[in-house]
């Protein structure tokens, strides 16, 4: 069953440093998601991404965050200049043309983000 | 302002019963809602929809219903076992993003 994968599942870096986090949505799929989750707290939406553009974007998704598209299969998440607070799991979600108006979106497993 | 809210944080049920969830939310006219699960350090996993033509939906040991007047929607789970145990979230898509309720860790006690 197609799947959506995400690297690295685990980082830890330093205050300050940049960080890209990676992922392979489901391969037709065209519509493409970040969310975060706060240990212990809930899902929170970060971006959306459709047409090799954001749709949408949350209050959390300032310009320390940036999103891109490379190439035909890798969706990735930059952040520049990381802060403590920004320490979270990170999911990677997509969703295909016929769930446009549903929303039904696939999740990856996440990245740990531990900002030290 | 917009919320989904989940009324319970937590909720353990005796194996066998059956698991009732709440989902409420405010200013929204949501054509669907959807639940999902998710396991500790884990993505969430799409479970049901239901639109609002539909006042009940099932799967297997699933329910769902959905009552636009009162802006709920419930989650019952029959029959539920030990590996029922998880987060259950119910979600609202609108605007090009899907958002998340807080969520309810069930538990199912043996």
């Amino acid at each position: 069953e197609p799947e959506v994968t995400q690297t690295p599942s685990h980082q830890v870096t330093q205050m300050g440093q940049e960080v890209i986090l990676r992922c392979v949505p489901i391969s037709n799929h065209l519509y493409f998601y970040w969310y975060r989750q706060i240990l212990g707290q809930k899902v929170e939406f970060l971006v959306s991404f459709y047409n090799n553009e954001i749709s949408e974007k949350s209050e959390i998704f300032d310009d320390q965050f940036s999103v891109e598209r490379p190439d035909g299969s890798n969706f990735t998440l930059k952040i520049r200049s990381t802060k403590l607070e920004d320490s979270a799991m990170y999911f990677c979600a997509s969703s295909g043309r016929q769930k446009k108006n549903t929303g039904e979106l696939f999740f990856g497993e996440g990245s740990r983000l531990t900002v030290l | 302002s917009q919320k989904i809210e989940q009324n319970s944080e937590a909720l353990n049920i005796q194996e066998g019963k059956t698991a009732t969830l709440t989902c409420n939310y405010t200013n929204y006219s949501p054509a669907y809602l959807q639940w999902y699960r998710q396991d500790p350090g884990r993505g969430p996993v799409f479970l049901l929809l239901i639109r609002e033509n539909e006042k009940e939906k099932r799967k297997e040991r699933l329910k769902v219903t959905f009552d636009t007047t009162l802006k709920q929607s419930l989650f019952h789970i029959t029959a539920s076992q030990p590996a029922d145990s998880a987060t259950y979230l119910c979600a609202i898509f609108g605007n090009e993003k899907l958002t998340f309720g807080t969520g309810t860790r069930l538990t199912i006690i043996p």
